[in-house]
């Protein structure tokens, strides 16, 4: 199967953390994709994890566990720019699987 | 370096109808993939070509096809346009296929069938 599950919709408060959860079909796993996407722009990269652990690149973390097929990506320091949505995306041969989108908002 | 460009931006057409849409990749990238976004949804694949050839096909109907050009450009076909059809179709370039190939994304076309 392909199946991507991640929250529909998420609320956090400007200056504070929010974790996005993804889980996804470990079968035929290639890596996993975040990228960001504000309503009505293209998708925009935001990182790539292959190997188990995190990745930070500076507001913006991103955690593998390929023995539970789980991901997470970790938004600190939240600004009201963050309000998009965020997809998470299994690569599979090359193509990319999407889930359906977090859809975060920001509120001061 | 300019992005991934995709023309047109929008496009209104009826049932029936058949639309091509286009795609040039970042220079030097060789591959390009289609995906459709409906409103509310993940990006869904459609296709992928390196090097002129297909590389990979989503689970869509034989209404919609591909091709790549020998300077990487692509064009996304559809024939028989359906209402179900309108979304926003958006054109991926990466230097390769790998599986760690990042992809960029173009600014999408939005199509609206009528």
């Amino acid at each position: 199967g392909q199946n991507i599950d991640q929250p529909t919709e998420m609320t956090a408060t400007e200056g504070a953390i929010v974790q996005i959860n993804c889980t996804y079909q470990t079968s035929g796993f290639n890596g996993l994709f975040w990228y960001q996407q504000h309503a009505g722009e293209a998708p925009t990269f935001l990182s790539y994890n292959v190997l188990d652990g995190l990745e930070e690149k500076g507001r913006f973390s991103s955690f593998l566990s390929r023995s539970k097929g789980y991901s997470y990506l970790l938004l600190k320091e939240l600004q009201m720019k963050d309000s998009a949505s965020y997809l998470c995306a299994e690569s599979q041969g090359g193509k990319l699987i999407f889930g359906q989108g977090t859809e975060l908002s920001v509120k001061p | 370096d300019a992005g991934v460009t995709q023309s047109p931006t929008h496009l209104i057409k009826t049932r029936g109808q058949h639309v091509t849409l286009r795609c040039s990749p970042i220079s030097g990238h060789k591959s390009v993939s289609w995906y459709q976004q409906v409103l509310g949804q993940g990006p869904q694949f459609i296709f992928q070509y390196y090097e002129k050839e297909e590389r990979g096909r989503g689970n869509f109907p034989d209404r919609f096809s591909a091709r790549q050009f020998p300077n990487y450009s692509s064009e996304l076909n559809v024939n028989a346009l359906l209402l179900g059809d309108s979304a926003l179709y958006l054109c991926a370039s990466s230097s390769g296929t790998g599986a760690g190939e990042t992809q960029y994304f173009g600014p999408g076309t939005r199509l609206l069938v009528l």
